[in-house]
């Protein structure tokens, strides 16, 4: 058990230009969240997936932001046309299906702090 | 809608014993997680309560009430690694879709 990574820690990018971050969960797991923090206040709901099943995205996220896991494994979240509001820390998480080991409680990558500038 | 509510801050003294409340109002309910977030670093699992009633675990307890849409956590014997944020979560769906309260920032004085 590795653990969940998430690349690259650190994005600094221009207003207007597309980013893409990657998520790697723990391999048993079959759920994977994306969350936003920004400081003061708590990770705030992305979207999720179940193998390679997206099964909700956030009413709050616009058209711009898209996330993918193609294979039920890594997983992409996409920002398009970034703007200075988008400037966060990007959590990815994973977790078990409750009853399987564990209570579904999640593990969090490290996430990539994006500065659009 | 969702809304958790959490005290911003708390301080307490090492050695002590502090509890942190959440109260939530959240459509859905399938149990409730308590996180610890070190400044910098990654929210990490500290309990699960689905029934109510207190969950104990080492040094940290956490307690349930459905009907009063309540959680309180409890830390005993307070350590300076302590000061951190604890940040209350729940689990709306069955598909463990959560939804998070903005955290106490506790600190910990000698």
């Amino acid at each position: 058990d590795t653990g969940v990574s998430q690349d690259p820690r650190h994005k600094i990018t221009k207003r207007g230009q597309n980013v893409t971050f990657r998520c790697d969960p723990i391999s048993e797991h079959n759920r994977l969240y994306w969350y936003r923090q920004t400081l003061g206040q708590g990770p705030e709901f992305l979207t999720y997936f179940q193998n390679e099943a997206q099964l909700e995205k956030s009413r709050l996220l616009s058209d711009r932001f898209s996330a993918e896991r193609p294979k039920g494994s890594f997983s992409t979240l996409e920002i398009q046309r970034t703007e200075q509001g988008d400037s966060a820390m990007y959590l990815c998480a994973s977790s078990r299906p409750p009853g399987t080991s564990g209570r579904g409680e999640q593990y969090f990558g490290p996430g990539t702090r994006l500065t659009v500038t | 809608g969702q809304n958790i509510d959490q005290p911003t801050e708390m301080t307490a003294t090492e050695g002590a014993i502090v509890q942190i409340n959440c109260t939530y109002q959240t459509s859905g309910f399938n149990g409730l997680f308590w996180y610890q977030q070190h400044a910098g670093e990654a929210p990490t699992f500290l309990s699960y309560n689905v029934l109510d009633g207190l969950e104990e675990k080492g040094r940290f307890s956490s307690f349930l009430s459905r009907s009063k849409g309540y959680s309180y956590l409890l830390l005993k014997e307070l350590q300076m690694k302590d000061s951190a944020s604890y940040l209350c979560a729940v689990v709306n769906t069955n598909a463990g879709k959560s939804t998070f309260g903005d955290g106490t920032t506790l600190t910990v004085k000698p």
